[in-house]
């Protein structure tokens, strides 16, 4: 079983449409929480950092954090086709000596104009 | 405008030779990463670095090597002795404590010819 598991899609949504993106973990040793986004050929984007359970609004984005059922969550609003690309999550295992990042395989979205 | 430099963005390797990706950061980050992106398989760790002179292997450093000499520059060293190069290399950054998210470059595309 990976450690963080991830829809790898791919997504179609019309534009103008509400996405959701999700990641569920299994190690409680995970604190700290991000989005990134990937466009074709191009580095992951940070989009969304955040520790707390609840939730963390960044204009037409929303992350997520469900600690107790160990799941996150990635909500883009009023979405464009500019926000098409790969949404990966990632996490770190504050259990370890380093910044170590734990990937999911990412999320593959189109949003059709 | 700082940030994270990877060069070149596309790279071919013959059989038996070696290679070396560059990576180049302005953000006065500690901790220097290199990860290998294949599809479906999201990102993997091959070597991180948190200070100068000092690097460790991730989990996947067996035919990489890397060096450390300063602190804004980590090549990516690709040796014949591994034996599947063909990915997409990302380098990331981070300010190194250990709940600090990471910042990647726009990576390089091996292939081997």
């Amino acid at each position: 079983q990976k450690e963080v598991e991830q829809d790898p899609g791919p997504l179609s949504v019309p534009e103008g449409a509400i996405v959701s993106l999700n990641c569920t973990y299994s190690n409680s040793a995970f604190q700290y929480f991000m989005w990134y986004r990937q466009y074709s050929r191009k580095g992951p984007e940070l989009l969304m950092y955040t520790y707390s359970s609840g939730n963390k609004e960044d204009g037409r984005f929303t992350a997520q954090v469900d600690k107790s059922s160990k799941y996150i969550s990635l909500f883009i609003r009023d979405s464009q086709p500019s926000d098409s690309a790969t949404y990966l999550c990632a996490m770190i295992d504050v259990g370890g000596a380093t910044n170590k990042l734990i990937f999911g395989t990412g999320t593959l979205l189109a949003v059709q104009p | 405008d700082g940030g994270i430099t990877q060069s070149p963005k596309y790279l071919f390797r013959k059989e038996g030779q070696n290679v070396t990706l560059s990576c180049e950061q302005n953000l006065n980050h500690d901790a220097m990463y290199w990860y290998r992106q294949d599809p479906g398989q999201g990102l993997r760790l091959i070597y991180y670095s948190q200070i100068v002179n000092d690097f460790q292997k991730g989990d996947i450093a067996e035919g990489y090597s890397v060096s450390r000499e300063k602190k804004e520059s980590f090549p990516l060293t690709v040796t014949s002795a591994q034996k599947n190069p063909t990915a997409f290399y990302l380098c990331a950054s981070s300010r190194g404590a250990t709940n600090q998210p990471q910042h990647f470059g726009d990576g390089t595309r091996l292939s081997i010819l």
